[in-house]
C-alpha cells in the first residue's frame, strides 16, 4: 500500500537556526498538510496545500513557517528561526480519493 | 474557529465490552470525518472514515456521523486489551481537516 514518506525521523537543532522537513506524499493524492503535535498534546493544524499553493493555515502558521513543493514528489515545511516552543512532532499527510493519511512524523528537538 | 471536541476521557472499560467515543465538530461545511488510533510517540492510524449520515462498519468497528446535530461517534465492539491507544477524531473540509484532543482508552482484562 502507498505510504506517505518523512525524513529525516530526528531532528536536533540549536534555537534560531533554519530546518527544512521533507515528505513524499502519496502520489496520486492532490491535498497535502502538515500538523503538529507537542508531547502530550493534541495534533495542531498547520497548514494545507493544494495545486501548488497554500490552501489553508492556521494561526499558528505565522512568517516563520514556510511550505513548498520544489518538484513533483516532495514537499516540505521549512521553519526560519526556531524556537524552544517548535520542539514537537511534526506529521506530514495527504489526501486523494483514498482517506488522509499519515507520515510517520520527524520529531524535531530544539535546544 | 474551527474546533473538533472529543468527550475528555480517560475511558477505561472489561475485555469484550462496548467502547464508546465520541466527538462533536463546530465546521457546519465538514464534510470528510476520520478516527485514527494513537501510541504514545507514534503516527495516527486510521480506523475508520466516515462522509454521509448514518452507521458504517468494520469488523469490530462502527462509525456514526450525524451531520444535523454535528456529531460523529466511534463504537468498539468486543473491546480487546490490544485496543488500548488514544483514539483521534478529525473532520473538516478538504483543505482544513482538524483534531480533537484524544480520547484514552484502556481496556482491562
Amino acid at each position: 500500500e502507498p505510504e506517505v514518506t518523512q525524513t529525516p525521523s530526528h531532528q536536533v537543532t540549536q534555537m534560531g537556526q533554519e530546518v527544512i522537513l521533507r515528505c513524499v506524499p502519496i502520489s496520486n493524492h492532490l491535498y497535502f498538510y502538515w500538523y503538529r503535535q507537542i508531547l502530550g498534546q493534541k495534533v495542531e493544524f498547520l497548514v494545507s496545500f493544494y495545486n501548488n499553493e497554500i490552501s489553508e493555515k492556521s494561526e499558528i502558521f505565522d512568517d516563520q513557517f514556510s511550505v513548498e513543493r520544489p518538484d513533483g514528489s516532495n514537499f516540505t515545511l521549512k521553519i526560519r528561526s526556531t524556537k524552544l516552543e517548535d520542539s514537537a512532532m511534526y506529521f506530514c499527510a495527504s489526501i486523494g480519493e483514498s482517506p488522509l493519511h499519515f507520515g510517520n512524523g520527524t520529531r524535531l528537538t530544539v535546544t | 474557529q474551527k474546533e473538533v471536541e472529543q468527550n475528555s476521557g480517560p475511558l477505561s472499560v472489561p475485555e469484550g465490552a462496548i467502547a464508546s467515543l465520541n466527538c462533536t465538530y463546530s465546521d457546519r461545511g465538514s464534510q470528510s470525518f476520520f478516527w485514527y488510533r494513537q501510541y504514545s510517540g507514534k503516527s495516527p492510524e486510521l480506523i475508520m472514515f466516515i462522509y454521509s449520515n448514518g452507521d458504517k462498519e468494520d469488523g469490530r468497528f462502527t462509525a456514526q456521523l450525524n451531520k444535523a446535530s454535528q456529531y460523529v461517534s466511534l463504537l468498539i465492539r468486543d473491546s480487546q486489551p490490544s485496543d488500548s491507544a488514544t483514539y483521534l477524531c478529525a473532520g473538516g473540509r478538504r483543505d482544513d481537516m482538524r483534531f480533537g484532543a484524544g480520547t484514552r482508552l484502556t481496556v482491562k482484562p
